[in-house]
C-alpha cells in the first residue's frame, strides 16, 4: 500500500464553523506533512510531524491546528478561518525525517471558506 | 536559505518534440533534489530523484534530470512529448537532517497536437 488519503475530497465551510481534514497512511513512514496550495502556485508547507511530535510549524495562525493521533493518522483542525484560507490542502507523508526520502502525497482536500 | 528556481512559468511544446523543464538550486552544501508532477486536481507524484549517487537519473514515464555541480542545475527531459505529459511540474530541495522541502514556483507544461 503505497497511497496516502485524505478526507473529504471537498469541504465548504463558513467563518463560524469548526471542522476538520484527516490523513492517513499504512506505509510505516515516519513524517508527515501539510501544506497549502492556492492555484497555480506551488504547495507552502505548514506542519511537519516526526516520530508524532511536532517538528515544524511555518508560523501557521493558530485557527489552523494539526493533531497526530497515532503513527498512521494526521488531523487538520479548523476554526475561524478566514475566505484567503480557501486553497487545495495536501498531505504528504515520508519513510525518514532527515530529508534523504521523497515525500508521498495525498489527493488533497479542496476547501472553500464562505 | 534553501531555495529552487524554475525557469519559465509556461513551457509550450509539439506532440513527440524534446521536453526540457529547467531547475536551479542555491546550496552551500550538496541537496538532495526532487521533481514532482501534479495533474489537475490531483496530489503531486514523483517522477526522480536525486541523492548524490548517480548523477543521471531516470524516472518514470521516460522522464531523466541530470545533476551538475558546476551549473547548480537540476534540468528535466523528456525525449519525445505525449499528450499525457501536459501538466504542472515542480523541482523540489531538501537537505540532510532537515525534512523541510521547499518547491520551486512550478513549470506548466503544454503538448500541442
Amino acid at each position: 500500500d503505497t497511497e496516502v488519503t485524505q478526507t473529504p475530497k471537498h469541504l465548504v465551510m463558513g467563518m463560524t464553523n469548526k471542522k476538520s481534514l484527516k490523513c492517513e497512511q499504512h506505509m510505516g513512514h515516519r513524517a508527515m506533512y501539510w501544506y497549502k496550495q492556492k492555484a497555480k502556485k506551488p504547495p507552502e508547507l505548514m506542519f511537519v510531524y516526526s516520530y508524532e511530535k511536532l517538528s515544524i510549524n511555518e508560523s501557521v495562525p493558530s485557527r489552523f491546528s494539526p493533531e497526530c493521533p497515532n503513527s498512521s493518522l494526521l488531523n487538520l483542525h479548523l476554526h475561524a478561518l478566514q475566505p484567503e484560507d480557501s486553497a487545495l490542502y495536501l498531505c504528504a507523508s515520508s519513510l525518514g525525517t532527515g530529508g534523504f526520502d521523497e515525500q508521498y502525497f495525498g489527493p488533497g482536500t479542496r476547501l472553500t471558506v464562505t | 536559505a534553501q531555495s529552487v528556481t524554475q525557469l519559465g512559468s509556461h513551457v509550450s511544446v509539439s506532440e513527440g518534440a524534446l521536453v526540457l523543464l529547467r531547475c536551479n538550486y542555491s546550496s552551500s552544501v550538496p541537496p538532495y533534489l526532487f521533481w514532482y508532477v501534479q495533474y489537475p486536481n490531483q496530489g503531486l507524484q514523483l517522477l526522480l530523484k536525486y541523492t548524490s549517487a548517480a548523477t543521471l537519473v531516470k524516472g518514470i514515464n521516460g522522464f531523466e534530470a541530470e545533476f551538475k555541480k558546476s551549473e547548480t542545475s537540476f534540468h528535466l527531459t523528456k525525449p519525445s512529448a505525449h499528450m499525457s505529459d501536459a501538466a504542472e511540474y515542480f523541482c523540489a530541495v531538501s537537505y540532510p537532517n532537515n525534512n523541510d522541502m521547499r518547491f520551486g514556483a512550478g513549470t506548466r507544461l503544454t503538448v500541442k497536437p
